[in-house]
């Protein structure tokens, strides 16, 4: 079924573990996006692709990296875990930007203990 | 800076019953709005957007919602819920060459009644 696909669902992480939540696309979307979604404060944008080579950072961006080398994947690390960045995570793309409307993936529940 | 506020954080409704969530942004040029819903446990969903043309936009499930100028406004609306449109709504705009980045508001959950 063509989408955004995150994997994984849910993750628990030691302080300080890294790890990369992955995003894959199938819509041949030009731009992709990084969000992470906390109670009361809607979405906030951690990085975005506006195509492959290009990355740029949002409004959250410390403690995440981010690369493109494919249109189809959009992976976002995290360096070194901590409490703060307990968070729904979701991935969306667009084909021609935001104009289009984003699709997202289903998101990440990550919880940094 | 672009911002956009919901002020309803929960609005409670009888089925069948009609509804309005606010949405109002802040902004000196000229803005393009969505608005997106998210049932429980999975992403955002477009529901419909305004990009230009006419201020009265309809989107899916029987919501439309109507952008005003002056009151720097794009509440969406509803004449008769169902439970399940049960979710919360996210209004969310960008700016004139700020394509990529979009302002998302904090939420308003749309609880339906029985």
């Amino acid at each position: 079924n063509a989408g955004v696909t995150q994997t994984p669902k849910f993750q628990v992480l030691k302080t300080g573990q890294s790890m990369t939540l992955q995003c894959a696309q199938d819509m041949n979307h030009e731009y992709m996006s990084w969000y992470r979604q906390d109670p009361g404060m809607g979405l906030r944008l951690i990085h975005y692709s506006v195509g492959a080579g290009i990355t740029d950072q949002g409004e959250v961006p410390n403690g995440y990296n981010v690369s493109r080398s494919t249109t189809e994947d959009f992976p976002l690390r995290l360096l070194s875990a901590a409490p703060s960045q307990t968070s729904v995570y979701f991935c969306a793309s667009s084909y021609q930007g935001s104009l289009d409307g984003y699709t997202f993936g289903s998101g990440t529940r990550l919880t940094v203990v | 800076a672009q911002s956009v506020t919901q002020l309803d954080s929960q609005v409670p409704v009888f089925e069948e019953a009609p509804v309005e969530l606010r949405c109002n942004y802040s902004s000196s040029v000229s803005v393009y709005l969505f608005w997106y819903v998210q049932y429980p446990n999975q992403g955002l969903q477009l529901l419909l957007k305004y990009l230009s043309g006419s201020t009265l936009v309809k989107g899916i499930n029987g919501f439309e919602a109507e952008f005003n100028k002056s009151q720097t406004s794009f509440h969406l609306r509803k004449p008769s819920v169902h439970i399940s449109d049960t979710a919360e709504y996210f209004c969310a705009v960008t700016f004139s060459g700020g394509y990529q980045k979009v302002t998302f508001g904090t939420g308003t959950k749309l609880q339906v009644i029985p």
